[in-house]
């Protein structure tokens, strides 16, 4: 089974500022990298696919880079509503399982 | 508009049975697959099996195999997750998701249910 590992668990950043997020995978996952955000009470949005793809009407200040084992997702220009809760989560294209990391909580600071 | 509905919240005994539902609209529901993800209170998405209600292929973490049962019913596009004998660590919010792409590939989840909880308590 393949284990995601993300950090840091909590990162402290301005509002404004760069936000830089980190996600490794235990084996090669090529581009099969996926991001999502969970606000409180709410289900996870898609956020970015094939490690670098935004989905569909996700702001241009998101963006993720990585592949094989080490991936990030960068927000730029931080905004109040972007304090939440990210996951990382591998994918296999098929059959499409998954795992997902344990998440980073970015606070402000 | 593509859109998954979940059943509502259900509190429980451990030991009883239970059955959760998530219905898809606005689109095909027999060609995609639908996951089911748990997060316990307070922690981190947890990806529990898939199924594709196309023809019922189904697929269980290992973790989970043996602990739930999933199903589905195409022909009213729906999806299940049930329990036979609940236990207080089944207490969850559960959703349900669908994994963008098709039959033979997935990029992840691109539309989620709105969660349902289960409380398990004696």
């Amino acid at each position: 089974e393949i284990v995601m590992t993300q950090s840091p668990a909590t990162l402290s950043v301005s509002p404004g500022e760069r936000a830089t997020l980190s996600c490794g995978a235990s084996q090669n996952v090529g581009n099969n990298l996926a991001w999502y955000q969970q606000k409180p009470g709410q289900a996870p949005r898609l956020l970015i696919y094939g490690a670098s793809t935004r989905a569909a009407g996700i702001p241009a200040r998101f963006s993720g880079s990585g592949s094989g084992t080490e991936f990030t997702l960068t927000i730029s220009s931080l905004q109040s509503e972007d304090f939440v809760v990210y996951y990382c989560q591998q994918y296999n294209k098929w059959p499409p399982e998954s795992t997902f990391g344990q998440g980073t909580k970015l606070e402000i600071k | 508009e593509v859109q998954l509905v979940q059943s509502g919240a259900e509190v429980k005994k451990p030991g009883e049975s239970l059955k959760i539902s998530c219905k898809g609209s606005g689109y095909g529901f027999g060609s995609y697959w639908i996951a089911w993800v748990r997060q316990m209170p307070g922690k981190g998405l947890e990806s529990m099996g898939i199924i594709y209600p196309g023809d019922s292929d189904i697929r269980y973490n290992p973790s989970f195999q043996g602990q739930v049962t999933i199903s589905a019913d195409k022909s009213i596009s729906t999806a299940y997750l049930q329990w036979s004998s609940l236990k207080a660590s089944d207490t969850a919010m559960y959703f349900c998701a669908r994994i963008t792409g098709s039959r033979y590939v997935g990029y992840g989840n691109d539309f989620w249910g709105q969660g349902t909880l289960v409380t398990v308590s004696s």
